[in-house]
């Protein structure tokens, strides 16, 4: 049951570039969206996060989007740097319901000097 | 930078032994969680803990896993009697008044 996917298990792009990262959703309950960050033998990281009341976050570097009718949402990282090297996982709540965050599999991303 | 902290980093163990993960929360944090990371596969809930008791479990979480804050800043997940399945990272989260979850760093556990 994959209410959270990542599509891309990999991603690979060079240093100063543009990173986009997918993430789709199938439960329309989930109002709440997460990007998580992860290095090996690490934990996920909290990155950036954005309510269903938006359709753009932005923090520095990192941009996440929303396209609620199409349950979708992207991480935009610009310009990518190679300590951007990570695994990035999608994850999504329902806020006020369950308190579980449920994942994607994850992108791998590699940024190239 | 307050951190969630997990002991320890790496736990190997007999078919059949219990095994407790221990997780320092966040001081100031209320809600407490277990979610674990079986090789490549993806990070799944366990279980979720508010106000001393559980707030929900996953199907995974069955009576052999069991949970406690016995200090009130220890956050500890037992495994009674251990299966090769259950050999994964386990991840502890905390939270506190917003839906951002903080994780710390995992144990490996291996169950020979």
């Amino acid at each position: 049951d994959q209410q959270v996917k990542q599509n891309s298990p990999s991603l690979s792009v060079q240093e100063g570039r543009i990173s986009i990262l997918n993430c789709d959703y199938t439960n329309s309950m989930f109002d709440y969206f997460l990007w998580y960050k992860k290095y090996p033998a690490e934990g996920p990281t909290f990155l950036i996060s954005i309510s269903s009341i938006k359709d753009k976050n932005e923090d520095g570097r990192f941009t996440v989007f929303l396209n609620k009718s199409a349950k979708h949402l992207s991480l935009h990282i610009v310009p990518s740097q190679p300590g951007d090297s990570a695994v990035y996982f999608c994850a999504a709540i329902t806020q006020g319901g369950s308190e579980k965050l449920v994942f994607g599999k994850g992108t791998k991303l590699t940024v190239n000097p | 930078e307050p951190e969630v902290t997990q002991t320890p980093s790496h736990q190997v163990t007999q078919m059949g032994q219990e095994v407790i993960l221990r997780c320092v929360p966040i001081s100031n944090h209320l809600y407490f969680y277990w979610y674990r990371q079986i090789l490549g596969q993806k990070v799944e809930f366990l279980v979720s803990f508010y106000n001393n008791e559980i707030s929900e479990k996953s199907e995974i979480f069955d009576d052999q896993f069991s949970v406690e804050r016995p200090d009130g800043s220890n956050f500890t997940l037992k495994i009674r009697s251990t299966k090769l399945e259950d050999s994964a990272m386990y991840f502890c989260a905390s939270m506190g008044w917003g839906e951002t979850q903080y994780f710390g760093p995992g144990t490996r556990l291996l169950v020979l």
